[in-house]
């Protein structure tokens, strides 16, 4: 069964530290996602990326986060400048898109722990 | 704007007992309708969905929920909890086949032998 694939599982980083999530869609899916979770929290969304543009993003994506599908597969999520709040659990999502019935691939999570 | 509320952070039930896991939606738009779960240190797998049609939906694992319209609900059953059913729940709301979805709180449901 296809599914979404995150890298790394877990990373640890330094504030002030730049990282980059890396995710791999389902193949034929159009619409990617990034979602947030604060441990012990509720699952906030961040952004989503439509035909190699932003087509939202929350108020939580500010100028320190940046999305990138470099290329046919991969779907990134970059942060500039960690800071201790960002530690969180960070979910790739992806959805086929119009036609569908609208369900969202979730992948496994990358876990970032920033000291 | 959508939102999602989830009465009860924390659920206890006795194995063999019925689960009822509450959700209340807000949305401007006909709503698709979602339940996740997520077990402990892994992923959200997708348990059911509504989009249109029959509003008593079966999804996996035995469970099942119903969308009210008219009292803007779409609370999660399962007629016998097993062990293994012990997770964090989350009710999401989308308003397209393709937008994003807005979660609810998640209750974290506890199964007791």
């Amino acid at each position: 069964e296809p599914e979404v694939t995150q890298t790394p599982s877990h990373q640890v980083t330094q504030m002030g530290q730049e990282v980059i999530l890396r995710c791999v869609p389902i193949s034929n899916h159009l619409y990617f996602y990034w979602y947030r979770q604060i441990l012990g929290q509720k699952v906030e969304f961040l952004v989503s990326f439509y035909n190699n543009e932003i087509s939202e993003k929350s108020e939580i994506f500010d100028d320190q986060f940046s999305v990138e599908r470099p290329d046919g597969s991969n779907f990134t999520l970059k942060i500039r400048s960690t800071k201790l709040e960002d530690s969180a659990m960070y979910f790739c999502a992806s959805s086929a898109g119009t036609g569908h019935t609208g369900e969202l691939f979730f992948g496994e999570g990358s876990r970032l722990t920033v000291l | 704007a959508q939102s999602v509320t989830q009465l009860g952070s924390h659920v206890s039930v006795s194995e063999g007992a019925l689960v009822l896991l509450r959700c209340n939606y807000s949305s401007s738009v006909p709503p698709y309708l979602f339940w996740y779960v997520q077990y402990p240190n892994q992923g959200l797998q997708l348990l059911l969905k509504y989009t249109t049609g029959a509003t008593l939906v079966k999804g996996i694992n035995g469970f099942e929920a119903e969308f009210k319209k008219s009292e803007t609900s779409f609370h999660l059953t399962k007629p016998s909890a097993h062990m293994s059913d012990a997770a964090e729940y989350f009710c999401a709301v989308g308003k397209t086949s393709y937008d994003k979805v807005i979660f609810g709180p998640g209750t974290s449901l506890s199964v007791i032998p």
